[in-house]
């Protein structure tokens, strides 16, 4: 089984500031199946970012993914009041399918 | 619009059985994987498995195997995910998603509420 680490499990930042947010897998992920997932309070979790790095529909531009091996980046360019929530990543190459266990962004 | 549509919130006692529904609808339900995650309170994301519309294939995670069923009905777009011997830790909210190889979870159903209590 694939673990995947957040490092962090809280950032605190200020709207308008840049966010990255890290991911490390115990073992090499394929980046093809690598995504990041957001999730707001009572809420299903939505996909930003499939394949490390394309957004999914709709997601905003100031979304984006990168990393490949064991090491995957979130970055949000410029933070909105929406954005304060919780993220996920997760691998999907490789069964059993899982997920890191989420970094809280809050409002500095 | 693609969207999943779970059955409403259980409350179960310990050692019962509980079965979820999940209907598809804008999409074709056989083109797509459906995935099951649970979520307890306050805790992060757990896979627990797959299942091929297509052709009923399964694919469980390791530690709930024996214990969980997941099954689908093709003649009204609707998979079911039927989780045995409740004990009180699997207390969560579960969700089915709806799985592509290329974009992973990309629908997600609005969750059911699970609460195993005596």
């Amino acid at each position: 089984e694939i673990v995947l680490t957040q490092s962090l499990g809280t950032l605190s930042l200020s709207p308008g500031e840049r966010a990255t947010l890290s991911c490390r897998a115990s073992q090499s992920v394929n980046s093809n199946y690598f995504a990041w997932y957001q999730q707001n309070p009572g809420q299903a979790p939505r996909l930003l970012i499939y394949g490390a790095s394309s957004r999914a529909a709709g997601i905003p531009d100031r979304f984006s993914g990168s990393g490949s091996g064991t090491d995957f980046t979130l970055t949000i360019s410029r933070l909105e009041p929406e954005d304060f929530t919780v993220y996920y990543c997760q691998q999907y190459g490789s069964s059993p399918i899982t997920f890191g266990q989420g970094t809280r962004l809050e409002i500095k | 619009q693609v969207q999943l549509v779970q059955s409403g919130a259980e409350v179960k006692k310990p050692g019962a059985s509980v079965r979820i529904s999940c209907k598809a609808s804008g999409y074709t339900f056989t083109d797509s994987y459906i995935h099951w995650v649970r979520q307890g309170p306050g805790q992060g994301l757990e896979w627990m498995g797959w299942i091929v519309p297509k052709s009923g294939d399964t694919n469980y995670a390791q530690k709930l195997k024996g214990w969980v069923t997941m099954t689908r009905d093709t003649s009204i777009s609707t998979a079911y995910m039927e989780l045995n011997r409740l004990k009180s830790d699997d207390t969560a909210t579960y969700y089915c998603a709806r799985g592509d190889v290329v974009y992973s979870l990309d629908v997600w159903g609005q969750g059911t509420t699970v609460t195993v209590s005596s």
